[in-house]
Order: C-alpha cells, then sequence, then structure tokens
C-alpha cells in the first residue's frame, strides 16, 4: 500500500504571493489532516477534513485554508505568505476507523 | 496554551542504554496518547501508541508507561542502538477514531552513541 504522498516537497516562494500544497492519503483512508512544523513551535494542528468536510481547526489565520476532494485527496494554500510561513507542512491521513495517523514527508516552504 | 509538555529537550545514551523520554498532559479529556519518531527529512512515523486504559505497552524495544493520576506519560526505549538516534515527539488526542486533531510535545532529540 502506498503512503501517504505530499507534493511538491519543496517550494520557494516571495512574501505575498500564494501556495497551494497538495496531499494524497493512503488508499481508503478518508481522513486527512495538516501540520506546520517550525524549530520554535514545533507540530502545529492546522486543520482536519474527513469525508469532504473540515471537522476541526486549529489557531492559525484566515490565510490558511484547505478542501478536500471526493477521492480524498487534500490540498491547502496559504495566501499573502509572510517570512514566518516558512515551515514544513506535513500531511496526515487516517481511516476513520482506528485511532493511528500516519504522515507524509511534508513539503518545505521557504518564504523569501 | 502549550497542552502536551515534553522533556528532556535532548538526550545523549550510549549503545545498549536506556533511553527515557517524559511527557505531562493538562488535558482530561485526552484518550490517545501516541509516540512519534522522525528523522531528518523525513515525516513523523508512529512508534507506539496507549490509551489510558491500560498502564503500560511494550512493543519490542519501545515501552509506554501511563500514569493517569498524575497525568504522565513515558517512553523507554532499551538497549538503545545508533539507529534509534533521531527525534521523538509525544503526542495526544481526544475523540478516539473520530477525532485526529494531535497536540504534540515540543520534541526531543535523542542522540545514540556507538
Amino acid at each position: 500500500k502506498a503512503g501517504v504522498t505530499q507534493t511538491p516537497r519543496y517550494l520557494i516562494k516571495t512574501r505575498g504571493q500564494q501556495v497551494t500544497l497538495s496531499c494524497s492519503p493512503i488508499s481508503g483512508h478518508r481522513s486527512v489532516s495538516w501540520y506546520q512544523q517550525t524549530p520554535g513551535q514545533g507540530l502545529q494542528f492546522l486543520f482536519e477534513y474527513f469525508s469532504e468536510t473540515q471537522r476541526n481547526k486549529g489557531n492559525f489565520p484566515g490565510r490558511f485554508s484547505g478542501r478536500q476532494f471526493s477521492n480524498s485527496r487534500s490540498e491547502m494554500n496559504v495566501s499573502t505568505l509572510e517570512l514566518g510561513d516558512s515551515a514544513l507542512y506535513l500531511c496526515a491521513s487516517a481511516d476513520g476507523r482506528n485511532t493511528e495517523a500516519f504522515f507524509g514527508q511534508g513539503t518545505r516552504l521557504t518564504v523569501v | 496554551q502549550q497542552q502536551v509538555k515534553q522533556s528532556p529537550q535532548s538526550l545523549i545514551v550510549q549503545k545498549g542504554g536506556i533511553s527515557i523520554i517524559n511527557c505531562a498532559y493538562e488535558n482530561t479529556a485526552f484518550d490517545y496518547f501516541p509516540w512519534y519518531q522522525q528523522f531528518p527529512g523525513k515525516g513523523p512515523a508512529l512508534l507506539i501508541a496507549i490509551r489510558p486504559d491500560v498502564s503500560e505497552k511494550k512493543e519490542g524495544r519501545f515501552t509506554i508507561s501511563f500514569n493517569k493520576s498524575a497525568k504522565q506519560f513515558s517512553l523507554h526505549i532499551m538497549d538503545s542502538q545508533p539507529g534509534d538516534s533521531a527525534t521523538y515527539f509525544c503526542a495526544a488526542s481526544q475523540g478516539g477514531g473520530s477525532n485526529y486533531k494531535l497536540t504534540f510535545g515540543k520534541g526531543t532529540l535523542l542522540t545514540v552513541n556507538p
């Protein structure tokens, strides 16, 4: 079974631009969560989608948004990028029956 | 508000020794406590997890000890190996299988010297 796939692996963007990151969950998994990882703040929860509906949301500004498609693939979007948005963005998938969440390798976003 | 506190920040252990990482939580509604292992350039990988209805869970060289009254849990790595050198994160969530919001500790960088 293929794992969680995140694309692209690396991105460099300029302040003020917007960016879209993609996550393909493990086949059969309907829950996709997004996390931001930085050296200072660690791993912080952004939001979680289940069957195309956002079920949970973390404490991030409205510039961070996401969506999930009918095939469970998910995208997250960050608008008006700031230098502080530079981070590793991780996606995790779960099947909705068990509790285990499995992470992808992440997308490394650098804002310059 | 840091709901899961992890210590130590870094740990150096000799090969064959025992590595111990501790976490404390505040939210008594948490009912699932996983540990993740992360290597540089990789995403976190689920190592072992426990629910509050048991006090200990062992999988190979890895053991979680859980103290519900103290709201603390810890990871013990027996016979630590250089390949165990990684960052370890404790986490907690509530709601069982219907809630995948994980609250993470800040992480412990483990170095196992050969």
